[in-house]
């Protein structure tokens, strides 16, 4: 069975630099896993702030980035902001089927 | 613009069949490309792909549910419908449908990523 994991629960002071990572158990995550990030904000659906890595849409807020690291897709968010507090969830693909992560629950504090 | 919309039953009985359809506008689902997929998500519990249907017909399932569920498309209404069968419990939750976007590189078409949900819809499995 494939699993995606994420760091359950990270912390962040406004201002400050965090990132998650999420990883697979198949092995290291590469281009062709076509990672992307979601986020969702309690009571709201999850919207896609990257894709392809490190890909971005118009409404993605300049502070996100994305890469991948030591074998793990990663979320940068550079200068946290408060409205920032949410869900943060991982897609892999697998050759015809798409997982998600568990989740890490990020706070701004 | 693209909007998707989710709409179904609010509750159904254990062991019955769910059926479930996105409305959707902003885009053909017979453009090359393009595909729709279900996710669904548990209360207080993460994500979960269910299924997506291409633009050329052809579908995929999680292999954890792909023998109770099925995946149809209606081009001329612009609609996905997603079966799902012997409904539990477990199955409570919302159930979100997705544009998904797929980038042709030489020879091949490559996923991008799921860029428009609906807003999602609760589905409370009890008797």
């Amino acid at each position: 069975q494939t699993v995606v994991t994420q760091e359950p629960s990270l912390t962040v002071s406004p201002g400050e630099t965090i990132t998650l990572t999420c990883a697979s158990n198949t092995g290291a995550v590469t281009r062709d896993f076509f990672p992307s990030w979601l986020q969702q904000i309690p009571g709201q659906a999850p919207r896609t702030l990257i894709y392809s890595i490190s890909q971005t849409y118009f409404w993605t807020p300049a502070r996100f980035s994305g890469s991948l690291l030591g074998g793990k897709s990663a979320l940068t968010l550079s200068g946290a902001q408060p409205e920032d507090e949410a869900e943060y969830y991982c897609l892999l693909y697998y050759d015809g089927a798409w997982v998600f992560g568990g989740g890490t629950k990020l706070t701004v504090l | 613009q693209i909007t998707l919309k989710e709409s179904g039953p609010t509750v159904v009985k254990p062991t019955q069949t769910l059926t479930l359809t996105c409305t959707f506008s902003g885009f053909s689902l017979s453009t090359s490309g393009v595909a729709v997929a279900w996710i669904r998500q548990p209360p207080g519990k993460p994500l979960e792909w269910l299924a997506l249907i291409y633009w050329d017909d052809d579908s995929r399932y999680s292999p954890s549910l792909k023998n109770r569920v099925a995946i149809t498309k209606d081009t001329s209404r612009n609609q996905v419908v997603l079966t799902m069968t012997h409904m539990d419990p477990i199955d409570t939750g919302t159930y979100y449908c997705a544009h998904a976007s797929f980038f042709y590189n030489p020879g091949m078409y490559s996923f991008g990523s799921f860029d428009y949900w609906g807003q999602g819809t609760l589905i409370t499995v009890s008797s």
